[in-house]
């Protein structure tokens, strides 16, 4: 089946970039995501990105696509206390109704 | 508020008593779906719905059943819970199954079978 890779954990310090890799295999992929679990919370859609699109950028989230290499980033500026969480990556491919996500990367923000 | 809502949100249950987790949506969305999620192992699809009495097996069926008599309702049913059904679930929907729609997850159900 297809598969979404992404690390399992990122530490950064507060006020620096954080950038959370993703790779996957699906050639297909249509549609990308980045979702956000805080602790005890559902999944939060972050942002995504469409794949003829090589860039997205919202506020301080940049999302850069690489269709080739497949693979997805999710650059976070000026990184916050309250980034911390677990940010999934996840695509789908056109024509699928099911998402396919990664396991998840924590990042860790200390002072 | 638009919202997904599930429960119970947390549950120990033992072996082999059926039990029924609920979830219902509160904005008219066709499509439905639970998650199971593990250490290490992400979101796994357990079932999907695309609209009233439509349903389809996700990646991870077995030991699962769901219904979808209601559009805002899809409930998840374990006829005979085992301990490795032991997972955190989330109910998710969103206006359709296109790629371009939003999911919009519950907070979540943390199930324990012993």
């Amino acid at each position: 089946g297809e598969d979404v890779e992404q690390s399992l954990f990122l530490s950064v310090r507060e006020g620096d970039s954080s950038v959370i890799n993703c790779t996957y295999t699906d050639s297909s992929s249509t549609y990308l995501y980045w979702y956000k679990q805080e602790p005890g919370a559902g999944l939060q859609l972050l942002t995504y990105i469409f794949s003829n699109m090589d860039m997205k950028q919202d506020q301080r989230l940049t999302v850069l696509l690489n269709k080739k290499d497949k693979h997805l980033s999710l650059r976070i500026a000026d990184t916050q206390t309250g980034d911390s969480a677990i940010y999934f990556c996840a695509e789908r491919g056109g024509g699928s109704y099911i998402p396919t996500f990664g396991r998840g990367t924590s990042l860790i923000v200390h002072p | 508020e638009a919202q997904v809502t599930q429960n119970p949100r947390y549950l120990i249950t033992v072996t082999g008593k059926k039990l029924t987790v609920t979830c219902s949506q509160n904005m008219n969305h066709e499509y439905m779906s639970w998650y199971r999620q593990d250490p290490g192992l992400g979101l796994r699809q357990i079932y999907y719905s695309m609209n009233v009495e439509v349903t389809d097996k996700g990646d991870v069926p077995e030991g699962y059943k769901v219904s979808r008599k209601e559009k805002r309702n899809f409930p998840l049913i374990l006829e005979s819970p085992s301990p490795n059904q032991t997972s955190l679930y989330f109910c998710a929907s969103s206006l359709s199954g296109g790629g371009g729609n939003t999911i919009y997850f519950g907070e979540g159900s943390w199930l324990t079978v012993v």
